[in-house]
């Protein structure tokens, strides 16, 4: 079974672009969330997505954006870019909604974005 | 908001035992998670607890004391390949919306 997968790996961008990122859930999975890694702040939650629809966003501003088509696959959207939004950006899959056992998330490798 | 507390680093020699602690404050908890993360590669699961008391897989044992808002994550016979950053991640109100701690990271020498 395949896992989850992240497009692109690694993507340099300069301060005022826009970016696209993507994801595909392990097959069967209708849950994406969102998270941006950095080494001062650690992984935080950006928003999750279940069945198109977002179910729940984290404290970040509206620059931030995504979506979710109806074969699961999410994009997430910067716009505006500042140095700031340098990060690593993981993508989680799991089955439901709901967090528990049996219903862990499973992590893509992330895109790395650097922000010049 | 909430709140999770874990030791920046640890250092164990090879064949030992290790306990990460994790405290944390929340309301709506659903759960609680362990994850490892080698440098450079994704996050990888390791164990949910959402009752009191310790869940045991293999090497790896976590505890859970919701009373208390701690955890901790137990790592036995260590090896080499355990040398990663080790992530507590706290589940609460609805989704599966996670909130982590900054993360520990250890370093098993010989």
């Amino acid at each position: 079974k395949a896992g989850v997968t992240q497009t692109p790996r690694y993507l340099i961008k300069t301060r005022g672009q826009q970016v696209t990122l993507s994801c595909s859930p392990i097959s069967g999975h209708r849950s994406v969330s969102w998270y941006q890694q950095t080494p001062g702040q650690g992984l935080q939650f950006l928003f999750e997505y279940f069945s198109e629809t977002q179910r729940n966003k984290g404290n970040f501003p509206g620059r931030f954006s995504g979506r979710q088509f109806s074969n699961s696959r999410s994009e997430m959207n910067v716009s505006t870019l500042e140095l700031g939004d340098s990060a690593l950006y993981l993508c989680a899959s799991s089955f439901s909604l709901g967090a528990g056992g049996g219903n862990e998330q499973f992590f893509g490798p992330g895109t790395r974005l650097t922000v010049l | 908001g909430q709140n999770i507390d874990q030791p920046t680093e640890m250092t164990a020699t090879e064949g030992a035992i290790v306990q990460i602690n994790c405290t944390y404050q929340t309301s709506g908890f659903n759960g609680l998670f362990w994850y490892q993360q080698h440098a450079g590669e994704a996050p990888t699961f390791l164990s949910y607890n959402v009752l009191d008391g310790l869940e045991e897989k293999g090497r790896f044992s976590s505890f859970l004391s919701r009373s208390k808002g701690y955890s901790y994550l137990l790592l036995k016979e260590l090896q080499m390949k355990d040398s990663a950053s080790y992530l507590c991640a706290v589940a609460a109100g609805g989704g599966n919306k996670l909130t982590f701690g900054t993360g520990t990271q250890l370093k098993v020498e010989l």
